[in-house]
């Protein structure tokens, strides 16, 4: 299974600053995925990112709010901009790799936990 | 649309007790369904999986059987150690989800020793 590294593991951040996480994986992936976890609550997908095409967003995220780079098979960084204190959260990297059946199963980094001031 | 429903938590069992999660799911399709964990201060890991009616995912002690009849995937685990405390999500996706995963709430389990 691949092994997926995130930076940083954790930061404090002023508000209206912005913060790049960057997600590094071990091997080539077509397909990465971001994701946000509010304090208790379960993983919400901020967007779809593969490589050589624009991120795809869901409904409530906005690139100019989290814009997405994806130069390669094995790198992919986003961007929290402009941030408020609902930013705070644990921001998750995850890729999928084909499986042996239908279930393409996906790994998940270690997580970012940012706290906006 | 597709859903997941997971049990409330946080559930408190003592060590080597009977573990169960339940977990009930809504998809037009058939989907594959997933148990992630969560340990503390952790990013989530793949537990088991199921891809067809009657499979019984298991890893690490804990099972899983996708019963289509009832839609469910409920987690069992015969005994229960104080390192399975984390929280648990259940899983789904299929075609209609474009395969994303369709994730519950997440159940916190918490073992007392």
């Amino acid at each position: 299974s691949a092994v997926i590294s995130q930076k940083p593991s954790r930061d404090i951040c002023q508000r209206g600053t912005s913060l790049t996480i960057q997600c590094q994986v071990d091997s080539q992936v077509t397909m990465m995925f971001w994701y946000r976890q509010q304090p208790g609550q379960s993983l919400t997908l901020i967007a779809t990112a593969n490589q050589g095409s624009e991120a795809t967003y869901e409904s409530g995220f906005v690139i100019d709010k989290f814009p997405i780079s994806r130069p390669n098979l094995t790198f992919s960084t986003l961007t929290v901009s402009n941030m408020s204190p609902e930013d705070s959260s644990i921001y998750l990297c995850s890729v999928e790799e084909a499986g042996q059946d239908v279930a393409n199963e996906q790994f998940f980094g270690p997580g970012t936990r940012l706290t906006v001031l | 649309g597709n859903s997941v429903t997971q049990m409330e938590g946080p559930v408190t069992l003592s060590e080597e007790a009977f573990l169960t999660i339940n977990c009930t799911y809504t998809a037009t399709g058939y989907p594959s369904l997933f148990w992630y964990v969560q340990y503390p201060g952790e990013g989530l890991q793949l537990l088991l999986k199921a891809t067809k009616a009657d499979d019984k995912g298991s890893n690490k002690g804990f099972e899983a059987t996708y019963r289509k009849e009832t839609t469910s995937f409920h987690l069992e685990k015969g005994s229960v150690q104080v390192s399975d405390s984390a929280v648990y999500f259940c899983a789904l996706s299929d075609a209609d989800s474009n395969y994303q995963l369709i994730w519950g709430a997440g159940t916190k389990l918490i073992i007392k020793p």
